[in-house]
């Protein structure tokens, strides 16, 4: 079946430093792509998505960027902050959002 | 707005008891879902509703049952709970924002489920 992974389960980066998280799809049918953010004892907040027929997108400090060809899925953190800290979590749905595949994340550390 | 809110965040059951999980969603959205998040592991749906008054099973929906009440209320239920359903509980809702369709999900804050 689908799955969704990552190539690391945690992340250090230094403030101020760009961070960059991986993941990597199975299912070449999928379609919209989502991030997310979980901070400890919540739930998942959306960062970005992206369509199959886009291969980057930019939000205010985040870009996602879309390989088809290696499905494979980056979102990029700019100036990374100490409220960047949670884990990040890709999801792939190749029905219109009715059937989200979730990773198992990767957590961010930010150091001062 | 409150987006997606779920009663309530704590619960321990002993094995065999029954509970149910509330979620609502004031955002006049179509589809709800829920979803059961465990250590190391990515978000499994159990159950989904694409429409008020239709439900569909998820990828692990054994030991649990739905019910979308309204386009408002979808809950979950543990008939008879199992240690193996300790876990941490999402529900989650998507659909149209103003004249947007949108299938971006939105979640709620989770409950905190601990079967003894």
């Amino acid at each position: 079946g689908e799955s969704v992974g990552l190539h690391l389960p945690t992340l250090s980066v230094q403030e101020g430093d760009n961070s960059i998280i991986n993941c990597a799809y199975s299912n070449s049918a999928s379609d919209y792509f989502i991030w997310y953010k979980q901070e400890s004892g919540k739930g998942p907040q959306f960062i970005i998505d992206i369509r199959s027929n886009m291969d980057k997108r930019q939000g205010q400090r985040v870009t996602v960027l879309l390989n088809k060809t290696v499905k494979h899925l980056s979102l990029q953190i700019a100036a990374t902050q100490p409220g960047d800290s949670a884990v990040y979590f890709c999801a792939e749905s190749y029905n219109y959002g009715q059937n989200f595949v979730f990773g198992p994340g990767t957590r961010l550390s930010v150091l001062p | 707005n409150a987006g997606v809110t779920q009663t309530p965040k704590f619960q321990v059951l002993k094995t065999g008891q029954s509970m149910t999980l509330q979620c609502a969603q004031d955002m006049n959205h179509n589809s709800m879902y829920w979803y059961r998040q465990d250590p190391g592991m990515g978000l499994r749906l159990i159950y989904y509703s694409a429409s008020e008054g239709t439900t569909d099973k998820g990828e692990v929906p054994n030991g649990y049952n739905v019910s979308r009440l309204n386009k408002r209320e979808f809950s979950l239920r543990l008939e008879s709970a199992a240690p193996s359903q300790t876990s941490v509980y999402f529900c989650a809702s998507s659909g149209n924002q103003g004249a947007k369709k949108t299938e971006t999900q939105y979640f709620g804050p989770g409950t905190r489920l601990l079967v003894l």
